[in-house]
């Protein structure tokens, strides 16, 4: 079974620049989670979708990152400008979404993403 | 095998019971991370823990990193508390493009009021 899919990797960018990550989840997956995870802290929630509508954003820095999944299917986080502190593995996450049990969260490789 | 794997996979128990769920990892470590999930909802973390044991409320996690184990506890549970329970591990301290976030598959915790 294919996993959750993230690209790029790796990103190194200085501050003040823009960047972009993707991710594409499992394939009937309702629900799509971004996390950010700074080293030494448990990942937080930025943002998560049901389809291609935002459910929780709270804690999303709207004022330099926006996410999208217009589809209801891929998802791109964009964080623009980059901060020094943005640096994190930035992880994507589905699940069935159905209203009954989550037996489980499926989650991509992470995009780790250093600014300079 | 996989790398961390966590036992129960199912667990349901009357409310006030004392919950325990187990952790086993096969990799060198920096940390361990518990994450809860409720139905429909994103992972909050828990704990985050390298050594020793630590205590919320509730809730309080261990880690032998000799046995490579760790272990969540919720005392007096409560349906609230039903939710999935991830452990997942860090592989390294430094940030070097050889460290992996490895999750466990979850254990399904059931309250029954």
């Amino acid at each position: 079974e294919a996993g959750v899919a993230q690209s790029p990797r790796y990103k190194i960018i200085e501050k003040r620049q823009s960047v972009a990550f993707w991710c594409n989840p499992i394939s009937g997956h309702a629900t799509l989670y971004w996390y950010q995870q700074i080293l030494g802290q448990g990942p937080k929630l930025l943002i998560q979708f049901q389809n291609n509508g935002v459910v929780d954003d709270s804690q999303l820095p709207k004022d330099r990152f926006s996410a999208e999944r217009l589809k209801g299917v891929d998802s791109t986080l964009k964080i623009q400008p980059a901060k020094l502190e943005d640096s994190a593995v930035y992880l994507c996450a589905s699940s069935l979404g159905k209203e009954e049990w989550n037996t489980e969260a499926f989650f991509g490789q992470g995009t780790r993403l250093t600014v300079v | 095998k996989n790398e961390v794997e966590q036992s129960p996979q199912n667990l349901t128990a009357q409310e006030g019971e004392f919950i325990t769920i187990n952790c086993s990892y096969s990799v060198g470590i920096s940390a361990l991370h518990w994450l809860q999930q409720h139905p429909g909802g994103g992972i909050v973390s828990l704990f985050m823990l390298s050594s020793g044991k630590k205590k919320h409320g509730r809730l309080i996690a261990t880690i032998n990193i000799q046995e490579k184990h760790s272990s969540l506890h919720i005392t007096a549970s409560h349906p609230r508390d039903s939710a999935v329970y991830i452990c997942a591990v860090t592989t390294s301290v430094l940030w070097t493009p050889d460290d992996k976030i490895i999750f466990g598959k979850g254990t399904r915790l059931h309250i029954l009021p």
